[in-house]
């Protein structure tokens, strides 16, 4: 089993459409976790980071199941902008980051 | 502030030869992380350095590839004798400390290796 495992896609979502994206991970002591967005050949960049409570930072909503191992991203309204990759961060723990990366989930906002 | 730079942004090398990837740091950030994304997969993680000391260099394969950071100057990431299956893009990371998780670490816009 990988240690981080996401659907890679694509998504293909109507403008204003709400979509959810899953991610699981192996390691049971994770300690914490992130969502990046990739856009195509660009760098990674944090998107939000996810937190036992869950978090909301706009249209984007954040969730974290430890019981089942999984972390979500809810995209509300989306837009043609939030076309691009989002991977999935877990940081296993430990004295320094060592952070693991999901392959990505893929989604394509269509007019 | 200018953000974690990578140079050269592509680079072409034929079969055989070297590549040098380097990475500048944020300022203030004595924290770098290299990570290699090849086509259609995730980034993996290669090496943590911290000035002068590299820290952890399990991703990293065995033969071929170095990293260093030294004391004055940016990062290098060294390949030898390049051969098709290191193109790729390779980005680096850093942080401001030890520890710093995702909302600490910042990336660079990588570099681009094609061995041709």
């Amino acid at each position: 089993r990988k240690e981080v495992e996401q659907d890679p896609g694509p998504f293909n979502v109507p403008e204003g459409a709400t979509v959810a994206f899953n991610c699981t991970y192996s390691n049971s002591a994770s300690q914490s976790f992130f969502w990046y967005r990739q856009d195509c050949r660009k760098e990674p960049k944090l998107l939000m980071s996810v937190y036992s409570s869950g978090n909301e930072d706009g249209r984007f909503t954040a969730q974290l199941n430890r019981a089942s191992q999984y972390i979500s991203l809810l995209i509300r309204d989306s837009k043609l902008s939030d076309s691009a990759t989002y991977l999935c961060v877990v940081n296993p723990g430990g004295g320094y980051q060592k952070v693991t990366f999901g392959i990505g989930t893929k989604l394509q906002v269509i007019p | 502030n200018a953000g974690v730079m990578q140079n050269p942004r592509h680079l072409v090398r034929r079969r055989g030869q070297e590549a040098r990837l380097r990475c500048s740091p944020m300022k203030g950030h004595s924290h770098v992380y290299w990570y290699r994304q090849l086509p259609e997969e995730g980034l993996k993680f290669m090496v943590y350095l911290q000035k002068e000391n590299i820290i952890d260099e399990s991703g990293m394969p065995k033969e071929r590839f170095s990293a260093e950071f030294p004391k004055e100057g940016p990062s290098i990431l060294r390949i030898q004798q390049v051969v098709r299956g290191d193109s790729a893009a390779y980005f680096c990371a850093s942080s401001p400390r030890e520890g710093a998780a995702g909302t600490e670490a910042f990336f660079g816009q990588g570099t681009r290796l094609t061995v041709v």
